[in-house]
Parts: structure tokens; C-alpha cells; sequence
């Protein structure tokens, strides 16, 4: 079945830091990929997705490759904020293609916790 | 209001009681789901709803059950609580065909003691 891989956690960096957050997954098909991210009390917000190999997905300075050829979907952010503080999840959607719809189904990663310092 | 609301927020119950999360939406959308998150395992799927008539086990629904009450209700009951199922829960909704990505309420924490 699909599987999402992300790196272990928790990353600690201090503000302004480069952010890598590693992952990898395995589906059959041409699944969309996605990036969520949990504020502390809060549900997941989606943070930012691609939909076929090579899109780039970004959002609010992070930024993710769709690269089929790796199976991965890395997310990075050039300086991270304080703010950034959050746990990130990595997901695909099994695309279907049952007469061209998506059964939208999403399959997560365990989560990577991200805490930044001033 | 948000669009996907969950209730209760926090829960507390015993061992061997019933208990329904419930999950009410005014997206729009036609799909639903529940979730659990527990630490290190990310986001499990119990159950899923492409509409009203349409209900799904997902990985982990032994000892859960579902109730799709209209377009924009779905809950989730524990019909014999167990200390196992301690718990975040989410409910999250999406839209039918182009993978938007999901919307999620803000969660159900349980305990069962």
C-alpha cells in the first residue's frame, strides 16, 4: 500500500537557519504530494502541495519538489522564523484515475517536530 | 464560525463507556473523514464518507463506528472505550476530483482512564 516516510525529529535550529525537512514515499499510480503543518492547539493547515513529478509547490518561503525520480518531496525554507514552530507533515493522495477523479484519500508521515530559536 | 467544527474539544471518559465525537461542516464538501494522531504514527485513518450513502473503514476502525447523519455531519463513536484509543482526533473534509488538499477541524482530545 502507500506509505510516507519523513525524517526523524525533533530539528532545532536557531532563526534564520536553512530547513530541510526530508521525505519520501512509495505509491502505485501518480499520487498529488502535500506538505501540512500543526500549530501548537490547532488542526492541520495545508501549507502547500504539488500535483505531478517536477511541480514546485510553495508557500509562505517553504518550498517542495515533486521529483518522481526520487520519490521525494523535501520541504526547505531558506530562513526559518520563530514562528515556523510547528509540527510538519508530509502527504500523498492516491489519485485515482477512476474515470478521471480522485478518490482523494490522503496517507500521512509521522510528523516532524520543528522548533526554532531567537 | 470555522468551517469544520468539532465537538467536544477535550474528553475525559472511563473504560468500557460509549462516547461520540461528533464533526459538523459548512464547506460545501461532499467528503469526510476521521483521523486519530497519536506521537510518532502521524495521522491514521479510522473511517471515511464520499456521501451521505457511501461509508468506508479506513486502517484502523476495529472498535470504532461512524454515523454519516447528512452532508455536513459525520460522527464517531467508541461503542466500548478502551485506554488504547487515548487519542488526538480530527475530522477533515475535502472536495470531490482535484485533490485540494483537506480542511481539518481543530480536534477532539480523549482520554480513557
Amino acid at each position: 500500500g502507500d506509505s510516507v516516510t519523513q525524517m526523524e525529529g525533533p530539528v532545532t535550529l536557531s532563526e534564520e537557519a536553512f530547513l530541510t525537512i526530508n521525505c519520501t514515499y512509495t505509491a502505485t499510480g501518480y499520487p498529488s504530494l502535500f506538505w501540512y503543518v500543526q500549530y501548537p492547539g490547532e488542526g492541520l493547515q495545508l501549507l502547500l502541495k504539488a500535483t505531478k513529478a517536477d511541480d514546485k509547490g510553495s508557500n509562505k518561503g517553504f518550498e517542495a519538489t515533486y521529483r518522481k525520480e526520487t520519490t521525494s518531496f523535501h520541504l526547505e525554507k531558506g530562513s526559518v522564523q520563530v514562528s515556523d514552530s510547528a509540527v510538519y507533515f508530509c502527504a500523498l493522495s492516491d489519485a485515482g484515475n477512476a474515470g478521471g477523479t480522485s478518490y482523494g484519500k490522503l496517507t500521512f508521515g509521522q510528523g516532524t517536530i520543528l522548533t526554532v530559536h531567537p | 464560525d470555522a468551517d469544520v467544527t468539532q465537538t467536544p474539544r477535550n474528553r475525559i471518559t472511563k473504560t468500557g463507556k460509549r462516547i461520540m465525537l461528533e464533526c459538523s461542516q459548512t464547506k460545501g464538501h461532499d467528503r469526510m473523514y476521521w483521523y486519530r494522531q497519536d506521537p510518532g504514527l502521524g495521522l491514521r485513518l479510522i473511517y471515511y464518507s464520499f456521501d451521505v450513502k457511501d461509508i468506508n473503514k479506513g486502517e484502523i476502525s476495529d472498535g470504532y463506528s461512524v454515523s454519516r447523519q447528512a452532508q455536513a455531519k459525520f460522527s464517531l463513536s467508541l461503542e466500548s472505550a478502551i485506554p488504547n484509543q487515548t487519542a488526538l482526533y480530527f475530522c477533515a473534509t475535502s472536495i470531490r476530483g482535484l485533490n485540494y488538499g483537506y480542511t481539518f477541524g481543530s480536534g477532539t482530545r480523549l482520554t480513557v482512564v
